[in-house]
């Protein structure tokens, strides 16, 4: 069984200070995706990689950051976090090798104040 | 340009009558559909894709590329499908396309 997690479910940070939302893997899968979801927006891609070390922007990326320096570790950085920052975060990964499916994490709900 | 459109954003029914959680979508080449779920403080899993041609739940969903449809089916709703329900097409890089979203809830 998939097992996605996520560092933390809830977070609280002041605008301006440098966030990580983590999220770990266990199973092999070679691409990592990061979204955020928000009301009557649905989920939008922030960023994906698809191997170590590999990084590709997705729809809105700006004000964030990835790091992929091991296959099941992706980091998602707020280099200074704002208030439209505020969101549920949802992490996913994905293996070509079979299902196709996108296997996703708990979430870490963000609120930058 | 690809795009997934769910044109309701709340859906409210009651519970044993049918429901139709519609989706639209827009893609130049052969599009791979999928519905999925997330219900109150789960986290979002799949319930179903188009080449699968399974029922989930009860729910299924048919390909209809003429109307370029995907819409979600159900002909008994029960309460606890109660949820928000994404459609999604994965283009030819597995990237996802995702709609907005339609939040279903289903009266007693």
């Amino acid at each position: 069984d998939v097992k996605v997690t996520q560092s933390s479910r809830y977070l609280v940070k002041r605008t301006g200070e440098k966030v990580f939302l983590e999220c770990v893997q266990d199973m092999d899968h070679e691409n990592m995706f990061w979204y955020r979801q928000d009301p009557g927006l649905g989920l939008r891609l922030i960023y994906f990689s698809y191997d170590v070390k590999m990084k590709e922007k997705g729809d809105i990326p700006e004000g964030y950051s990835v790091s992929r320096e091991k296959k099941e570790r992706f980091s998602l950085i707020l280099e200074s976090a704002s208030t439209n920052q505020t969101s549920m975060y949802l992490c996913a990964t994905l293996t070509l090798k079979g299902t196709d499916t996108q296997y996703f994490g708990p979430g870490t709900r963000l609120t930058v104040l | 340009a690809q795009r997934v459109t769910q044109p309701e954003k709340l859906l409210s029914v009651f519970k044993g009558a049918p429901v139709e959680l519609k989706c639209n979508y827009s893609y130049s080449g052969s599009p791979e559909l999928f519905w999925y779920v997330q219900y109150s403080r789960q986290r979002l899993q799949l319930l179903l894709r188009h080449i699968s041609r399974e029922s989930i739940k009860g729910f299924t969903a048919d390909l209809n590329k003429g109307e370029t449809s995907f819409h979600l089916k159900k002909p008994f709703a029960q309460e606890e499908d109660s949820a928000m329900y994404y459609c999604a097409l994965a283009d030819s890089n597995y990237q996802l396309i995702w709609g907005a979203g339609t939040k279903l809830i289903i009266k007693p």
